[in-house]
């Protein structure tokens, strides 16, 4: 079945970067997505990136895709206080069109 | 602000109460769904519309009613619930382009539920 999964928790210091890893099993994946979640608010598209595709940079984010090993990361370049917040991966199936979304990442920013 | 509004935000209700929660995009799109969002374990996703017409269910129980009235407005009607059910529920709407290109779906803030 399709199963996306990320690690718990990630702790950085402000001013460092940050990188939260994904993997998913479905290779029929078409799109790929990193969402942020502030507390008490809902999902916030952060950027996505299309499966055939390496790399996509925006500003101080940079999505990595290796397609072979089905990893995805996001890395936050000179991490602020204000990234603290959970980090959802979500492939899109290329079989069912669904997004199918990981536990998601706590992203805790030490000052 | 995203442009999918939810309210209430904060819901408590007894399990032999009705209730609903409401959803509406400015968006323009042309489909909507509701997931669930419990601690610890990954989004849920329980209804899809698309151009009105439910198009998925997830097996979720009839005390979940979906209703959608017009492509910009979306409803869960709540009953009999259980204390299980209490959770996050977020609304999102997406531009279905169909299988030829990504549709990124954008959140609500969702609805905080505490069945009693």
């Amino acid at each position: 079945g399709e199963d996306v999964e990320q690690s718990l928790f990630l702790s950085v210091r402000e001013g460092d970067s940050s990188v939260i890893n994904c993997t998913y099993t479905d290779s029929s994946s078409t799109y790929l997505y990193w969402y942020k979640q502030e507390p008490g608010a809902g999902l916030q598209l952060l950027t996505y990136i299309f499966s055939n595709m390496d790399m996509k940079q925006d500003q101080r984010l940079t999505v990595l895709l290796n397609k072979k090993d089905k990893h995805l990361s996001l890395r936050i370049a000179d991490t602020q206080t204000g990234d603290s917040a959970i980090y959802f991966c979500a492939e899109r199936s290329g079989a069912t069109n669904k997004l199918i979304f990981g536990t998601g990442t706590l992203l805790a920013v030490q000052p | 602000e995203t442009g999918v509004t939810q309210t209430p935000r904060h819901l408590v209700m007894g399990m032999t109460n009705k209730k609903s929660l409401k959803c509406e995009q400015h968006l323009g799109h042309n489909a909507m769904y509701w997931y669930k969002q419990s601690a610890k374990k990954p989004l849920e996703l329980m209804f899809v519309y698309n151009f009105k017409e439910q198009t998925e269910n997830n097996s979720v129980p009839s005390r979940f009613s979906p209703e959608c009235p017009n492509s910009s407005h979306l409803f869960l009607h709540l009953h009999t619930l259980q204390p299980e059910d209490s959770a996050l529920y977020l609304c999102a709407s997406s531009q279905d382009k169909g299988t030829g290109g990504g549709y990124e779906q954008y959140f609500g803030p969702g609805t905080r539920l505490t069945v009693t």
